[in-house]
């Protein structure tokens, strides 16, 4: 089936230490979304690409970077990671930016900070 | 600016009843969409349905139903026949045009529903 997958669902890394999370999409999607969800929050949007075009959100941390190589893939860099940074991280997928356009989510990476 | 407001933190239903949780929205464009999720404990965000601000007709998608009153900024969602599967958290989003980038989606604080035999 077609859908987005994200790598690993759980992630510990360590203060300060980079991390990366993955996502990858078999639907031939334009658009790729990263959102961060901390407990009991609603999902907040960080950036998304269209194609190769990246658009960041203006109050993302500059700490947050990601890398679109190609279609299917999308990676979300954290530099260095603050206790504040543990949630649970969502990657989406669009096919373009138009307003009726639902957003396909895949099933989260949960990020702990050591 | 725009903005969702989810005024129920937590809803119980019995099964096979119906439910309606609630969700306003605040904003300045004629053009806007509206979506619910349903986000369950395992963390994946799942569509449910859309609305768009010009559809005439209230969407329906199997169970669910988007009762759209526009004059009064509401789109509460219907479950009918509620199954113990449907116990989730719900969220509410809206994407508006005057963002600056047509992709973003606001999500409001979400619901808790608890399905009870």
């Amino acid at each position: 089936d077609a859908m987005v997958i994200q790598n690993p669902r759980y992630q510990v890394t360590q203060f300060g230490k980079p991390v990366t999370l993955s996502c990858s999409q078999t639907l031939n999607h334009n658009v790729m979304y990263w959102y961060q969800q901390k407990s009991s929050q609603a999902p907040k949007l960080l950036f998304h690409y269209y194609d190769k075009d990246f658009n960041n959100e203006a109050d993302t941390p500059d700490n947050f970077q990601s890398r679109r190589p190609n279609t299917s893939f999308c990676f979300l860099d954290i530099r260095s990671p603050g206790l504040g940074d543990a949630a649970m991280y969502l990657c989406a997928t669009s096919r373009q930016l138009g307003q009726g356009q639902p957003q396909h989510f895949g099933d989260g990476t949960r990020l702990s900070i050591l | 600016a725009q903005k969702i407001t989810q005024t129920q933190p937590g809803m119980f239903v019995q099964e096979k009843e119906a439910v309606t949780l609630d969700c306003t929205y605040d904003t300045s464009d004629p053009s806007y969409g509206l979506f619910w999720y349903k986000q369950p404990s395992s963390g994946e965000m799942i569509f449910l349905i859309y609305q768009g601000s010009y559809d005439q007709q209230n969407a329906t998608e199997g169970r669910y139903s988007l009762n759209f009153q526009k004059a009064r900024k509401s789109a509460n969602l219907v479950i009918s026949a509620s199954q113990l599967g449907d116990s989730a958290m719900y969220f509410c989003a809206m994407r508006d045009l005057n963002t600056g980038t047509a992709s973003k989606l606001t999500f409001g604080t979400g619901t808790r529903l608890q399905v009870t035999l």
